[in-house]
């Protein structure tokens, strides 16, 4: 069983469009992240929710807008897609007690999106 | 959140010991160090972590000054499975910023025959 699924693996859409990554754990953690990661591999925090409760929202473009329908899932849809959206987007989760220690995030295998 | 830096690439050869430093000057008295691996293709993975002092299991151990604005990632032994970028994160504890980390640039490890 994946820990931290995400799907699609590989997206190839046309500039303009609108995309949806769906991700999902089975770890029963308590927060979910949104990462992108570019050409160059640097790693970027987008979103974070915790709870299903928005608790990070990095300086992201309003096309991006993450979902959280419950603790498991975290859906993260692309409107007007530009070209320089074409990277690889990470799902992550971790559990995150208020006072407790943090145990490290559970990535997803990563959603490639190109936009050509 | 503190930023870090860490080399951009080593090499080494199977077999050996390799250290990466990582600089965290910034760190908080609450935060964590944490590294993470990622092979092509892949997501991170969590590798090691700690507050201070010296941590170790059984992929890696960690050693951190009691300044705590630095640490080091020791991996024994490499093998060429090993090549991979590493990545030092500060995480932010309790009551501060939990949960926020800020990923730097990774080091690009290739392990040679």
């Amino acid at each position: 069983d994946t820990a931290v699924s995400q799907t699609p693996k590989y997206l190839v859409t046309q500039m303009g469009n609108d995309k949806s990554i769906k991700c999902e754990q089975n770890l029963g953690h308590d927060t979910m992240y949104w990462y992108k990661q570019d050409s160059k591999k640097f790693l970027k925090i987008m979103f974070s929710y915790n709870n299903k409760e928005l608790i990070i929202n990095e300086t992201v473009p309003n096309r991006f807008s993450p979902k959280s329908p419950d603790k498991a899932h975290l859906n993260l849809h692309i409107n007007s897609l530009e070209l320089g959206d074409s990277a690889v987007y990470f799902c992550a989760s971790s559990q995150e007690r208020s006072g407790a220690t943090h145990y490290g995030y559970t990535f997803g295998s990563g959603t490639r999106l190109t936009v050509v | 959140l503190a930023k870090t830096t860490q080399p951009i690439s080593m090499d080494s050869y199977e077999g050996q010991e390799v250290n990466i430093t990582c600089s965290h000057n910034n760190i908080a008295t609450n935060d964590y160090i944490t590294w993470y691996q990622q092979f092509p293709s892949q997501g991170p993975r969590f590798i090691i972590q700690g507050y201070k002092t010296k941590v170790t299991n059984e992929v890696a151990s960690l050693f951190i000054p009691a300044d705590r604005k630095s640490s080091t990632l020791s991996l024994p032994r490499v093998s060429l499975s090993d090549t991979a970028v590493y990545y030092c994160l500060v995480v932010g504890g309790y009551n501060t910023n939990a949960g926020k980390s800020t990923f730097g640039d990774g080091t690009t490890l290739t392990v040679k025959p």
